[in-house]
């Protein structure tokens, strides 16, 4: 199993849809959950963490599920400008510390 | 004011060459890191430095060599450049060292294209 998998998309919705996006991770002993937004052609930034009891930021919600190893982010109302990459971050400890592993991104694109 | 800044952006050189990237923050965190993404878009962590020392060194070549004079900057040196080494270089970081939530700030990339 692949440390943290995404499916890559590319998601194609229309402005004002609900799209949902899953994550999976290997490590059971991973404490640490994320979600980055990388544009293209540029740097990732922080979107979000994902907290154990779920979490909203305006149009955002993250939900994890420990239990299954799986995140998720729901984007309601999407706008064209939430066009980007969505990457799933989790850290594994032991070995290297604090050791963030990055999924490879699903791709979001907003159309009119 | 730029948290964390690359230079040069984008850099392009022939096989066999030695080339540095340079990396600075100021934002006074204690920890910086060297990511590489690839044409696949798979962002991968190469090295990172806390207080100026190497805490984490995953399996990159010896070819690859971070430097930190000072807290505030965290140097890729590359030597004997190979095609396989083109990829975005970002160089990010984060206020500490440790396994608890902590957001890492990226810089904005160094673009390296070795022919």
């Amino acid at each position: 199993r692949k440390e943290v998998e995404q499916d890559p998309g590319p998601f194609n919705v229309p402005e004002g849809a609900t799209v949902a996006f899953n994550c999976t991770y290997s490590n059971s002993a991973s404490q640490s959950f994320f979600w980055y937004r990388q544009d293209c052609r540029k740097e990732p930034k922080l979107l979000m963490s994902v907290y154990s009891s779920g979490n909203e930021d305006g149009r955002f919600t993250a939900q994890l599920n420990r239990a299954s190893q799986y995140i998720s982010l729901l984007i309601r109302d999407s706008k064209l400008s939430d066009s980007a990459t969505y990457l799933c971050v989790v850290n594994f400890p032991g070995g290297s510390q604090g050791n963030l592993i990055f999924g490879k991104g699903t791709k979001l694109s907003v159309k009119p | 004011d730029t948290a964390v800044s690359q230079t040069p952006k984008y850099l392009v050189t022939q096989m066999g060459n030695d080339k540095s990237i340079k990396c600075e923050q100021n934002l006074g965190h204690d920890t910086m890191y060297w990511y590489k993404q690839d044409s696949k878009k798979f962002l991968k962590i190469m090295f990172s430095y806390n207080n100026k020392e190497l805490i984490i060194n995953e399996t990159v070549p010896n070819r690859f060599s971070p430097k930190s004079p000072d807290k505030a900057h965290l140097n890729l040196h590359i030597n004997s450049l190979e095609l396989g080494d083109s990829a975005v270089y970002f160089c990010a970081s984060s206020p500490e060292r440790t396994m608890s939530s902590y957001e890492q700030y990226f810089g904005p990339g160094t673009r390296l294209t070795v022919t």
